[in-house]
């Protein structure tokens, strides 16, 4: 069975500073691999996606991944944070049953401060 | 095209009750997923659905949780005589494909407590 982990629940920065949420994930199989994003009382929103194209996947709001196939790894990074990128921030993995069964981690809390 | 539609956005209910939860996919949508996400923890997945169709419902347990997805209607996930660890919220997501690697949309949830 595929799994993730996210390495750090909660992690800080400052406004304008390198935002990096980190992503592992265990696949027997080439893996689809996604980061969704979940502001306070909402739903999960698709900021980029990894389907085997290009190992570096840029999505909204200025965040990208890049697919570490060696590292088994798939970071999401921003140059400059924002007050506005305060939320909590979930790696996902398709598993390879039907379906989009998707294995999510456990996600990482990002504060910006001021 | 209005997005994946849950209600009620919040739900009380005492032991012993029974909570239904509702879903509208994305129109167009013909796949519906369940979620459940406990309080500082990540979603699990409980169950895979198609129209009038159980496709995976490997993450459900096994006693009192059911869902459906009707031919006409929206899907449902129906919980008998709640417990206190039914407590979470519920997402529903759906997607117009079930080829690997295609997105999944989710709607804003269901928060389910139980008193």
């Amino acid at each position: 069975a595929q799994s993730v982990t996210q390495l750090g629940s909660h992690v800080s920065v400052s406004e304008g500073a390198l935002v990096l949420l980190r992503c592992n994930y265990s696949s027997s199989v080439p893996p689809y691999l996604f980061w969704y994003v979940q502001y306070p009382n909402q739903g999960l929103q698709l900021l980029l996606k990894y389907t085997s194209a290009a190992t570096l996947v840029k999505g909204i709001n200025g965040f990208e991944a890049e697919f570490k196939k060696s590292e088994t790894s798939f970071h999401l990074t921003k140059p400059s944070a924002h007050m506005s990128d305060a939320a909590e921030y979930f790696c996902a993995v398709s598993d390879t049953g039907r379906g989009q069964n998707f294995v999510f981690g456990p996600g990482t809390r990002l504060s910006v401060l001021p | 095209n209005a997005g994946v539609m849950q209600n009620p956005r919040h739900l009380v209910r005492r032991r012993g009750q029974e909570a239904r939860l509702r879903c509208s996919p994305m129109k167009g949508h013909s796949h519906v997923y369940w979620y459940r996400q406990l309080p500082e923890e990540g979603l699990k997945f409980m169950v895979y659905l198609q129209k009038e169709n159980i496709i995976d419902e490997s993450g459900m347990p096994k006693e009192r949780f059911s869902a459906e997805f009707p031919k006409e209607g929206p899907s449902i996930l129906r919980i008998q005589q709640v417990v206190r660890g039914d407590s979470a919220a519920y997402f529903c997501a759906s997607s117009p494909s079930d080829r690997v690697g295609t997105e999944a949309f989710f709607g804003q949830g269901t928060r389910l407590t139980v008193v």
